[in-house]
C-alpha cells in the first residue's frame, strides 16, 4: 500500500501521560500536515512541513504539542501532559512536490489516529 | 477569517433519490475547493475538487460540484443515491497561498434509506 499511513490507529491514555503518534506519507510527497477532528466537526489545521521545515502551527497547538519530521520522511506528533480536551481524531495528510502550484492543494490523508484521554 | 459553512448537518433521503448538500465559503481571493467523504473510522478521501477551468466537476461515482463565484458556493449533487453512498461529506477550501492547508466546514451526514 503506497497510501499516508498513521500508528497507532487507536490510544487510550490516562490524563497526565505523554503520547506520541506517527505519521508515513506518501514517498515522494515533500508537504505534510496534521489535522485534529473532534466529535461532529470538520477537520482543523495544526501544522504543516515542508520537507524537515515546520512552516506554520496553528494558535490550537499549545505548547504541549510538538511536532517533528526530522529528516523529511515521517513525522511524529507529540502531546505532553494530556488532557480530556484532547481527545479527537489526529489525521496526517501529505501533498505532492509538483512544479505547477496547484498540486501543492491536493491533499491525501492517512486513516487517523483515535486518540482517548480518561 | 476564512470559513466553510456546510449549511445542512444531516440530510436524509431515499434510495435513488437525488440529493443536494450545500456549501458556502468565505473568500476574497482565489480558492482551491474540495469535497472529501469519510466513511466511519477511516480518514477523508477525497471526491472531487475544484483548481481552475471548468466550473462544473464530476467524480467517478456520480457526484458533481458546481464552482459558483459569484455566491460562493461549492455545492454537492447527485441525481440518484445508492445506500453505499451513506458517510459523511465534508466541504474544504484551500487558498490560493504556498501554504497548501485547507479550512474544513462541519461536514454534513448524508442518511440513504431503503
Amino acid at each position: 500500500d503506497t497510501g499516508v499511513s498513521q500508528n497507532p490507529r487507536h490510544k487510550i491514555t490516562k490524563r497526565g501521560q505523554n503520547v506520541t503518534f506517527r505519521c508515513d506519507p506518501i514517498s515522494e510527497h515533500n508537504r505534510l500536515y496534521w489535522y485534529r477532528q473532534t466529535l461532529g466537526q470538520g477537520p482543523e489545521f495544526l501544522t504543516y512541513f515542508q520537507n524537515e521545515a515546520q512552516l506554520e502551527k496553528s494558535r490550537l497547538l499549545s505548547d504541549r504539542f510538538s511536532a517533528e519530521r526530522p529528516k523529511g520522511s515521517f513525522s511524529t506528533l507529540e502531546i505532553q501532559r494530556t488532557e480530556q480536551g484532547d481527545s479527537a481524531m489526529y489525521l496526517c495528510a501529505s501533498s505532492p512536490r509538483g512544479g505547477r502550484e496547484s498540486s501543492y492543494n491536493e491533499q491525501f490523508f492517512g486513516p487517523g489516529t483515535r486518540l482517548t484521554v480518561l | 477569517a476564512q470559513s466553510v459553512t456546510q449549511l445542512d448537518s444531516q440530510v436524509p433521503v431515499f434510495e435513488e433519490a437525488p440529493v443536494e448538500l450545500r456549501c458556502n465559503y468565505s473568500s476574497s481571493v482565489s480558492v482551491y475547493l474540495f469535497w472529501y467523504v469519510q466513511y466511519p473510522n477511516q480518514g477523508l478521501q477525497l471526491l472531487l475538487k475544484y483548481l481552475s477551468g471548468s466550473t462544473l466537476v464530476e467524480s467517478i461515482n456520480g457526484f458533481e460540484a458546481e464552482f459558483n463565484k459569484s455566491q460562493t458556493s461549492f455545492h454537492l449533487r447527485k441525481p440518484s443515491v445508492h445506500i453505499s453512498d451513506t458517510a459523511e461529506y465534508f466541504c474544504a477550501v484551500s487558498y490560493n497561498t504556498n501554504a497548501g492547508k485547507s479550512t474544513f466546514g462541519d461536514g454534513t451526514t448524508l442518511t440513504v434509506k431503503p
